[in-house]
């Protein structure tokens, strides 16, 4: 079955380190790749996406993500953490429709 | 523009009451989505319309009715629903549906649903 994993139900950073969150799939080909951002009682909002190409891919608020088909994962990486990045993160796989990972909560510590 | 509207933003309904959701965007996108999300889940795929034919039923209870009057246009009708109904309900839209290339889902910021 087609699934998408997030090991981490929560990560803690302080400002201004690094961020990386990890997300491992499941499918029987490459899927389409997503990660969106949630804040609280808001709609999901699309961070970058990968379709195919360039494994490394930027998106929106300065987030990347590195696609490795041999590791199946789609990694969500920020050079520098703001306190406004404190939500929960999705990552998601498409196929014949897109399925969810079960969500990282971040938080950010001043 | 890649903005999905949803109204209302909050609902309150009783288990006897009718009421509707209703999901808006002017992509110009082929593919609408209904998703329920409960607190601190993942969204869950409720229906997909496909060029306004519903294409996908995640075998949702028939109380909860769509409907897809044109291109533009989502409308999630409610009707005796139940306490556990409660939940953040997601439209989203994409240019084209599942499975016809590549694309990406733009969601509307939600409607908050309480039954009580």
């Amino acid at each position: 079955a087609q699934s998408v994993t997030q090991p981490d139900i929560h990560i803690t950073v302080s400002e201004g380190a690094s961020l990386e969150l990890r997300c491992n799939y499941s499918y029987g080909a490459t899927p389409y790749l997503f990660w969106y951002v949630q804040s609280p009682g808001q709609g999901l909002q699309l961070l970058l996406k990968y379709f195919s190409g360039d494994t490394l891919v930027q998106g929106i608020k300065g987030f990347e993500a590195e696609f490795k088909r041999s590791q199946s994962s789609f990694n969500l990486r920020k050079p520098s953490v703001h306190w406004s990045d404190a939500a929960e993160y999705f990552c998601a796989a498409q196929g014949n429709k897109l399925v969810f990972g079960a969500g990282t909560i971040l938080r950010v510590k001043s | 523009d890649t903005e999905v509207t949803q109204t209302p933003k909050h609902l309150v309904m009783g288990m006897t009451n009718k009421k509707s959701l209703k999901c808006e965007q002017h992509m110009g996108h082929r593919a609408m989505y209904w998703y329920k999300q409960k607190a601190k889940k993942p969204p869950e795929l409720m229906f997909v319309y496909s060029y306004e034919k519903l294409s996908i039923n995640e075998s949702v209870p028939s109380r909860f009715s769509p409907e897809c009057p044109n291109s533009s246009l989502l409308n999630l009708h409610l009707h005796a629903l139940q306490p556990e109904d409660s939940a953040l309900y997601l439209c989203a839209s994409s240019l084209t549906p599942p499975g016809t290339g590549t694309y990406e889902q733009y969601f509307g910021p939600g409607t908050r649903l309480t039954v009580t």
